[in-house]
């Protein structure tokens, strides 16, 4: 099975600020995905990262608030801009194999907005 | 349709008890259902999955019923113990297509 880091693990950021996080993943990976979690919710899919090209958002989730890179079948960034309060959340990385039953979360990456 | 309701919201299982959490899904289409177990400040794993060729997955202590007809999966933990005390989401998702359609989470305390 793949074996997801991500950084940081946790920070805190004044409001107004960006904040990238990074998804690395130990072996290439067909798709990766970033989600949000907020406190004892479910999980909300921001956007899949595509290789090579513009990521594909959800519905309520823009490219200028949430900017993602994928600049190889390993790594992906997601940047949470102009930060507010609302943000503070838990930013997930999934990363699928070939298969369906290769799907591998991140440990995540708590952000706290002030 | 694309959505997956899950239930309860939370559930307290004494140690040696039969933990049960249902799913419902609409959408005829989907043709996997993983189960994700996800413990504090981690991201979650998959437990078990299903597809609904069959009725019934057992891996250990963790058992996927599955009722076509109802289009309702649910996930049975025998012999809880407390360190399955963590929030378990269903999900859904079509083969080929990429998505995750995930439940709403249900946070599970298994007492001493």
């Amino acid at each position: 099975s793949a074996v997801i880091s991500q950084k940081p693990s946790r920070d805190i950021c004044q409001r107004g600020t960006s904040l990238t996080i990074q998804c690395q993943v130990d072996s290439q990976v067909t798709m990766m995905f970033w989600y949000r979690q907020q406190p004892g919710q479910s999980l909300t899919l921001i956007a899949t990262a595509n290789q090579g090209s513009e990521a594909t958002y959800e519905s309520g989730f823009v490219i200028d608030k949430f900017p993602i890179s994928r600049p190889n079948l390993t790594f992906s960034t997601l940047t949470v801009s102009n930060m507010s309060p609302e943000d503070s959340s838990i930013y997930l990385c999934r990363a699928r194999g070939e298969v369906v039953n290769e799907q591998f979360f991140g440990p995540g990456t708590r952000l706290t907005v002030l | 349709q694309q959505q997956v309701k899950q239930s309860p919201q939370s559930l307290i299982v004494q140690k040696g008890g039969i933990s049960i959490i249902n799913c419902a899904y609409e959408n005829t289409a989907f043709d996997y259902f993983p189960w994700y177990q996800q413990f504090p400040g981690k991201g979650p794993a998959l437990l078990i999955a299903i597809r609904p060729d069959v009725s019934e997955k057992k891996e250990g202590r963790f058992t996927i019923s599955f009722n076509k007809s109802a289009k309702q999966f649910s996930l049975h933990i025998m012999d809880s113990q407390p360190g399955d005390s963590a929030t378990y989401f269903c999900a859904a998702t079509i083969t080929g297509f990429q998505k995750l359609v995930f439940g709403t989470g249900t946070r599970l305390l298994v007492s001493p």
